[in-house]
């Protein structure tokens, strides 16, 4: 199985500022054969089901706020939120689709400080 | 837009079999894989397996033995059987829609864009 590994397990930041987490993969999440890396990130508030914020690694859902991106390759993925909105306080988390079982990163939690 | 709403019982004793519905409304059943995804209090989630429009199903090796996943496609739902359970297995279960890439004669899925409510299911003697 592809063992995904996020950091920091939770970050409190303020106000308007960045704030950026990290998701590793134990192997390659990049499919050649349309080079793409199948990394999708997902937002989840206490009593809802996740929601999916970015698709191969940076393409955002519709709908989400272009403060949310994503990026890298390979094994290595960042989700960034530019500006930290207080409705952004919720876990984070990064999920490969490279192959199955389809793993979850442990999750994030973002406060504000 | 797409719904799914799901139910099923939310208390079972050890040893009985955990049986969830879900059903999609104002959507095509075909063309996505569809996932069941559950999380046990307080902590994250698992992959459980998805199953496409035409039953072929992928389960997470670590509960193969227990799991049934099925669709019926002239009603536009899924169902999840999870056989002998334990106190391991209370969770909020999902299901999923899984967006699909299709390359030639393979198709891969690459994100859970909807997704039900959640039903908790809670086992306890």
């Amino acid at each position: 199985d592809i063992v995904m590994t996020q950091s920091p397990a939770s970050l409190a930041v303020s106000l308007g500022e960045r704030a950026t987490i990290n998701c590793e993969s134990s192997q390659s999440l990049l499919y050649k054969s349309d080079n793409k890396n199948y990394l999708g990130w997902f937002q989840q508030k206490p009593g809802q089901p996740p929601k999916l914020l970015i698709y191969w690694a940076s393409t955002r859902e519709s709908g989400v706020p272009d403060r949310f991106s994503g990026s890298g390759s390979g094994t290595d993925f960042t989700l960034t939120i530019s500006s930290l909105q207080a409705e952004d306080v919720a876990v984070y988390y990064c999920q490969q689709y490279y192959n199955t079982p389809r793993t979850f990163g442990q999750g994030t939690k973002v406060e504000i400080k | 837009q797409v719904q799914l709403q799901q139910w099923g019982a939310g208390l079972l004793k050890p040893s009985e079999t955990l049986s969830l519905t879900c059903a999609v409304y104002g959507g095509s059943f075909s063309g996505y894989f569809w996932s069941w995804i559950r999380q046990p209090p307080g902590k994250g989630l698992e992959w459980i397996g998805e199953i496409n429009h035409s039953g072929s199903t992928d389960y997470n090796s670590s509960l193969k033995s227990r799991v049934t996943m099925s669709v019926d496609t002239s009603k536009n739902q899924l169902s999840l059987k999870l056989s002998s359970v334990t106190a391991a297995d209370t969770a909020v279960y999902y299901c999923a829609r899984v967006l699909v890439r299709t390359l030639g004669i393979f198709s891969r899925g690459y994100g859970m864009d909807v997704w039900g409510q959640g039903t908790t299911v809670t086992i306890s003697s």
